[in-house]
């Protein structure tokens, strides 16, 4: 199973675009890549996934270039809700493995 | 459409008793997940159960056992409880393939 890295956490400010970083060098040829976001005592929640190239929802884009080696999400125009924790995960339908994640926090 | 329900939300037990937890996928998911999740740590994967068979074991001692019914559903159990299985346990249902998990509130088990 390919293994994740992400920065343990971030700060960022409200109403600014939050990207998020995560590698994932021996990432499989069959393996997607899905992004969830989790805040405290709930489960987590899907926030987008993809492929290849750019994946764009109503909530985050989602970047990965040609050797799909890391991804990037990107939240636009964050808000203080938007403080949570943020787990970047390889895999295709199989035992999903989250990292440690990255902890978000959103300043007024 | 109901999301994944989890039952109990809260529980508490005494160390060496047995606990049972319970996931409902959502309608048309097959496959479920379960997960563990100690305060402050990424959740940790236990089980994988699809069409009633294990499809995969996380790095969970045999005091851990789990099942999935006909309809889907499934149950987590847990023995001889250790203080160190407090934790948050998720469920997670899915489709077959890259879809994506959706994941219940959970359960807070508590082992005093």
């Amino acid at each position: 199973l390919a293994k994740t890295t992400q920065p343990i956490s971030m700060d960022s400010y409200e109403g600014q675009e939050v990207n998020i970083t995560c590698s994932h060098n021996n990432i499989a040829t069959n393996d997607y890549i899905t992004w969830y976001q989790q805040f405290p005592s709930q489960g987590p929640r899907f926030i987008i996934q993809g492929y290849k190239t750019k994946v764009t929802n109503e909530v985050a884009s989602l970047f990965i270039p040609a050797d799909r080696k890391s991804s990037t999400l990107s939240l636009p125009r964050v808000s203080l809700s938007d403080t949570a924790v943020y787990y970047c995960l390889v895999g295709y339908d199989d035992k999903i493995i989250f990292g440690k994640g990255t902890r978000l926090h959103i300043l007024p | 459409d109901a999301g994944v329900t989890q039952s109990p939300t809260h529980l508490i037990k005494t160390r060496g008793q047995h606990v049972t937890l319970r996931c409902s996928p959502i309608s048309g998911h097959k496959s479920v997940s379960w997960y563990q999740q100690v305060l402050g740590q990424g959740p940790q994967f236990i089980f994988q159960y699809y069409e009633k068979e294990e499809r995969g074991r996380g790095n969970f001692p045999d005091r851990f056992s789990a099942r999935q019914f006909p309809n889907y559903s499934s149950e987590l159990n847990v023995n001889a409880l250790l203080l160190g299985d407090s934790a948050l346990y998720l469920c997670a249902s899915s489709e077959t393939g890259p879809y994506g998990y959706t994941f219940g509130s959970g359960t807070r088990l508590t082992v005093v």
